[in-house]
């Protein structure tokens, strides 16, 4: 099972500034990352997929990168909207998710 | 309009078996480009992979509870179904079923919460 861990848990942001949020795979897989973002009391949303393509309706103040083992996911100026928790997800083989990053307003 | 939706008991009693259905519309479980996984969130928790299916059938499960899990699915009625054997209380969770794709999870029900207590 390939493990992904994601860091930090929690990031502190003021709206208006930039967010960096971290997912590490065990084991290379390749760009089959995804990123997802979830609210309270509601699924999780596709943000990402491929590790840099965002998925349809979603704004370009998100962005991912990385491959193999890394991937980042940036958004550049933090939203009200966009305090939620982040998951990270590998489909290289059988799916897992990282543990999530709550990103909270500062 | 890509919609699915899960429908099953909201109590189960430890030792009894879960079934879970996942009714899908706006796209058909033969597509082959598609399947439909479940994948379920304990409160406060982190998102869990249960099982998958393909639209040739194929199967594939979380290697950790395999031994307690059944999908299937009903072409013809759009539906795919879960069973997980032997609940315990740690079992409580969200459960959501997702299309997926070469590109993640796109669509997601909006989760059914089961809790397992006597």
């Amino acid at each position: 099972e390939i493990v992904m861990t994601q860091s930090p848990a929690t990031l502190s942001v003021s709206p208006g500034e930039r967010a960096t949020l971290s997912c590490r795979a065990s084991q290379s897989v390749s760009s089959n990352l995804a990123w997802y973002q979830q609210k309270p009391g509601q699924a999780p949303r596709l943000l990402i997929y491929g590790a840099s393509t965002r998925a349809t309706g979603i704004p370009a103040r998100f962005s991912g990168s990385g491959s193999g083992t890394e991937f980042t996911l940036t958004i550049s100026s933090l939203q009200s909207e966009d305090f939620a928790v982040y998951y990270c997800q590998q489909y290289n083989n059988w799916p897992t998710f990282g543990g999530g990053t709550k990103v909270e307003i500062k | 309009q890509v919609t699915l939706k899960e429908s099953g008991p909201v109590l189960v009693k430890p030792t009894e078996t879960l079934t879970l259905t996942c009714t899908v519309s706006g796209f058909s479980l033969s597509n082959a480009r598609m399947g439909v996984s479940w994948i379920r969130q304990p409160p406060g928790k982190a998102l869990e992979w249960l099982a998958h299916i393909f639209s040739n059938d194929e199967k594939s499960y979380s290697t950790s509870l395999k031994s307690r899990l059944t999908i299937s699915k009903d072409t013809s009625k759009s539906q795919v179904v879960l069973t997980m054997t032997n609940m315990d209380p740690v079992d409580t969770a969200t459960y959501y079923c997702a299309r997926s794709t070469n590109q993640g999870f796109d669509y997601w029900g909006q989760g059914t919460l089961v809790t397992v207590s006597s």
